[in-house]
């Protein structure tokens, strides 16, 4: 089975300052991709970041950054000079590629950023 | 990135009645689509597996008869919850699959039973 684990239920960040989500998952399929959604109160899923499990180098997109340790089965996100706009639910997600691309979702980490 | 809609935002029905939810790819053809639950402060859990034009694959523990699913087209997808309960309240999102393997979601459904 696969397994998405997100060890932090809840984190703050002093506005400006860089904040890492921590996720690692667990799967034995030899391609997959790995995602970042953030999810305001709204509810809806916002795509942040993406990596793929043949990319050499970690995936970058404006602030966020994912640093993919493949070894440690680790895709933690960092969010740099963090905004208020940012405090919402994370989630890591993984897709499987080989049995219908379906996403598995982590239990998610609720950031709160303070001014 | 594309479009998916979801209808209606949020729903509130009485206990023993069915609910119909329309995932809908707006700008792009989704062979296909995927539908999630989500309890609050929890995280999203995959319930099916839905492909155009056929019959729609169920994860483990979610009931076929209870959440019935329909992929007619290649822009729509419908999740009818039968003889719903106070229990399946919930948020439920769908999501759609391009021929290009990404996915966009849609902004949600909010189910209340009472």
């Amino acid at each position: 089975a696969q397994k998405i684990t997100q060890t932090q239920p809840g984190m703050f960040v002093q506005e400006k300052e860089a904040v890492t989500l921590d996720c690692t998952y667990d799967t034995s399929d030899p391609s997959y991709g790995l995602f970042w959604y953030k999810q305001p109160s709204s509810g809806e899923m916002i795509f942040l970041i993406y990596q793929g499990s043949y990319d050499q180098q970690n995936a970058t997109e404006g602030r966020y950054s994912l640093n993919f340790q493949k070894a440690r089965k680790s895709a933690n996100l960092v969010i740099s000079a963090s905004q208020l706009g940012d405090s919402a639910m994370y989630f890591c997600a993984m897709r499987r590629v080989n049995t219908g691309n379906q996403f598995y979702f982590g239990t998610g980490t609720s950031l709160t950023v303070i001014p | 990135g594309a479009v998916v809609s979801q209808h209606p935002s949020w729903v509130i029905c009485k206990s023993g009645t069915s609910v119909k939810i329309e995932c809908r790819s707006l700008d792009f053809q989704a062979t296909t689509m995927f539908w999630y639950r989500q309890f609050p402060k929890q995280s999203l859990m995959l319930m099916a597996t839905s492909n155009e034009g056929s019959k729609a694959t169920y994860e483990q523990g979610v009931e076929k008869d209870k959440f019935l699913i329909n992929h007619a087209s290649l822009t729509l997808s419908t999740l009818t919850v039968t003889s719903a309960h106070p229990e399946d309240s919930s948020f439920y999102i769908c999501s759609a699959r391009t021929v290009r393997v990404e996915q966009f979601f849609g902004p949600g459904t909010r189910l209340t039973v009472l």
